[in-house]
């Protein structure tokens, strides 16, 4: 089925450790974007690409990397994992109305839960 | 800067009651409003938007959501609870459409058999 596909689906790292967390969408969708989902703190977004080779910062962006090659594919890294990091991590892409970023419908994946001890 | 506030994080209501969750915006232009629905263990999906036409918008499974610019509210509403709405539920702004969604911190929704 169409949509967005995360993996892994859970994930224990220790202090220190780096990671990789994968998203991938088969939708075409030009918009991706990566969101983290904390207790009491609905969701945060981390970066955010508009296409192939154009990646930005979002609200929380401190400790991780992405990368843009392809429209399909938006990692994630954490270079050197800390408890902070701890959290259900979510990709999300889109459709752009010229550059209207937050006008269409977001499609989310299943979510990543990463325990960083 | 544009920002929701959800007023409630958890909100109880008995099946075949009616549901009311509440979401304020501020924005000083227009802005595209979402309400997004979690269910437990799984990723967020859409339930309406409201993109400045009706200010009545209606969703799936009965929800809909009524824009009121006087009041800065976008509240959601269901006539009459069923156990299957049980899950967390977002709201999110994005002022014009133009910038990156800002969601809020969520209401948690259970229902009372």
């Amino acid at each position: 089925n169409a949509g967005v596909t995360q993996t892994p689906k859970f994930q224990v790292l220790k202090t220190g450790q780096s990671m990789t967390l994968q998203c991938a969408q088969d939708m075409n969708h030009e918009y991706m974007s990566w969101y983290r989902q904390d207790p009491g703190m609905g969701l945060r977004l981390i970066h955010y690409s508009v296409g192939a080779g154009i990646t930005d910062q979002g609200e929380v962006p401190n400790g991780y990397n992405v990368s843009r090659s392809t429209t399909e594919d938006f990692p994630l890294r954490l270079l050197s994992a800390a408890p902070s990091q701890t959290s259900v991590y979510f990709c999300a892409s889109s459709t752009v109305t010229g550059t209207r970023w937050g006008a269409n419908v977001l499609t989310f994946g299943a979510g990543s839960r990463l325990t960083v001890l | 800067a544009q920002s929701v506030t959800q007023l409630g994080s958890h909100v109880s209501v008995s099946e075949g009651a009616l549901v009311l969750l509440r979401c304020n915006y501020s924005s000083s232009v227009p802005p595209y409003l979402f309400w997004y629905v979690q269910y437990p263990n799984q990723g967020l999906q859409l339930l309406l938007k409201y993109t400045s036409a009706a200010t009545l918008v209606k969703g799936i499974n009965g929800f809909e959501a009524e824009f009121k610019k006087s009041e800065t509210s976008f509240h959601l509403t269901k006539p009459s609870a069923h156990m299957s709405d049980a899950a967390e539920y977002f709201c999110a702004v994005s002022r014009f459409g133009n910038e990156k969604l800002t969601f809020g911190t969520g209401t948690r929704l259970t229902i009372i058999p």
